[in-house]
């Protein structure tokens, strides 16, 4: 069966803009969460989504949101772009909350 | 202090050593992910443990609950098997995961 997709994989923004990547889950799993990636500071957890509802959020600012549609596919979305967003931003999708995790090829945000 | 500790940061061995990865928590956990991730991004994930031992191909993960520890094993190393693991804590209390920073791992044929 396919794997968890993001789109896009790269992306070049200015700061200031806002940005929405996309995440799809593997078929049938309800749980998809979200991590950021940088060198510093290595994987943080951003959120998680549970059947359309956010179950726990990350240590984040609130321009980092995101959303879960009733087909499990999830969005997140970062407004007002900062230098420091840069980053790997990676999803896994889980089949139920103790379940292993399957992850994303990751979308490489770059803020310039 | 970090929720997860692992060590050593970076590895470098000669093909067909046993390599050993470490990972300290400190939160109750539901279960403990070994994550493998090589240039480019993309994260496998390589076992998922509660207790015991698991075992896939040359590769054997162990936990001990009581102790807080989980250990990565690789029999045989191989160049193929560099990459950066990573060991990922899900708490059983706000259900979410605590990573650690990583194990640089390279395997020189």
């Amino acid at each position: 069966k396919a794997g968890v997709t993001q789109t896009p994989r790269y992306l070049i923004k200015t700061r200031g803009q806002q940005v929405t990547l996309s995440c799809s889950p593997i078929s049938g799993h309800r749980s998809v969460s979200w991590y950021q990636q940088t060198p510093g500071q290595g994987l943080q957890f951003l959120f998680e989504y549970f059947s359309e509802t956010q179950r726990n959020k990350g240590n984040f600012p609130g321009r980092f949101s995101g959303r879960q549609f009733s087909n499990s596919r999830s969005e997140m979305n970062v407004s007002t772009l900062e230098l420091g967003d840069s980053a790997l931003y990676l999803c896994a999708s889980r089949l139920g909350m103790n379940t292993e995790a399957f992850f994303g090829q990751g979308t490489r945000l770059t803020v310039v | 202090k970090n929720e997860v500790e692992q060590s050593p940061q970076n590895l470098t061995a000669q093909e067909g050593e046993f390599i050993t990865i470490n990972c300290s928590y400190s939160v109750g956990i539901s279960a403990l992910h070994w994550l493998q991730q090589h240039p480019g991004g993309g994260i496998v994930s390589l076992f998922m443990l509660s207790s015991g031992k698991k075992k896939h191909g040359r590769l054997i993960a162990t936990i001990n609950i009581q102790e807080k520890h989980s250990s990565l094993h690789i029999t045989a190393s191989h160049p193929r098997d560099s990459a950066v693991y990573i060991c990922a804590a899900h708490s059983n209390t706000g259900n979410q995961f605590y990573f650690g920073t990583g194990t640089s791992l390279t395997v020189i044929p």
